[in-house]
């Protein structure tokens, strides 16, 4: 297996313009979760699914913030309109079991908002 | 809500030398997890505890989960400098996952 796969590994954009961030978990994963990681606040959950709804987004900051998951192989993470304190790594990742078991994080997108 | 405390959250290690680093959670846990992160890498999974005073071992690692499940430790013995990283342990409770703010271990070689 490829593992969780996300797009783009890297995203530099300027204040005030949407961002969307793309996740695809392993196979056969019943949950995929969204977290922000940061010098300052370290790893946050923003948001996880369970069979493509979402079941928890009290992580995430604001409503510039939203996400979605049409399918059971895709999710997105959408930022409108972007701020520079949004800048972080982004990770997704996917499990068969929730948080009460193994998560498998995919490499996570830098995103920097200047 | 549920905290989960990790210490210290820097830890120096002279190559060679053992290290320990704690967690504790301020409800008791159904499970804790420990994950790894190499620096520019993300984090992965190494070990969950889920028993009352359980203790694991892999290779050099300890991982061991207090009799209250409310804290747990991972000791590392002969540092080398592939254990250079971060360590977070994540403590379950009530469907949700909560991250420690990890160790980040560095070494002198």
């Amino acid at each position: 297996d490829a593992g969780v796969i996300q797009s783009p590994r890297h995203e530099v954009t300027e204040m005030g313009q949407e961002v969307t961030l793309r996740c695809k978990p392993i196979s056969g994963h019943d949950y995929l979760f969204w977290y922000r990681q940061t010098m300052m606040r370290g790893l946050e959950l923003l948001i996880y699914f369970n069979n493509n709804v979402p079941i928890d987004d009290s992580g995430m900051p604001e409503d510039r913030f939203s996400a979605k998951m049409p399918n059971a192989s895709f999710s997105t993470l959408k930022i409108q309109p972007s701020e520079p304190r949004d800048s972080a790594v982004y990770f997704c990742a996917s499990s068969y079991s929730g948080g009460a078991g193994e998560q498998f994080f995919g490499p996570g997108t830098r995103l920097t908002v200047l | 809500g549920q905290q989960v405390m990790q210490i210290p959250q820097y830890q120096h290690v002279q190559e060679g030398e053992d290290f320990t680093t704690y967690c504790n959670s301020s409800t008791t846990l159904s499970n804790i997890q420990w994950y790894k992160q190499r620096p520019g890498g993300h984090p992965v999974f190494l070990i969950q505890l889920v028993k009352s005073g359980e203790v694991k071992k892999q290779k050099r690692l300890t991982f061991q989960f207090g009799e209250a499940k409310k804290n747990s430790s991972l000791h590392i013995t002969a540092t080398q400098t592939t254990d250079v990283g971060t360590y977070f342990c994540a403590g379950y409770n009530d469907y949700k996952l909560s991250f420690g703010a990890g160790t980040t271990v560095t070494v002198r070689a």
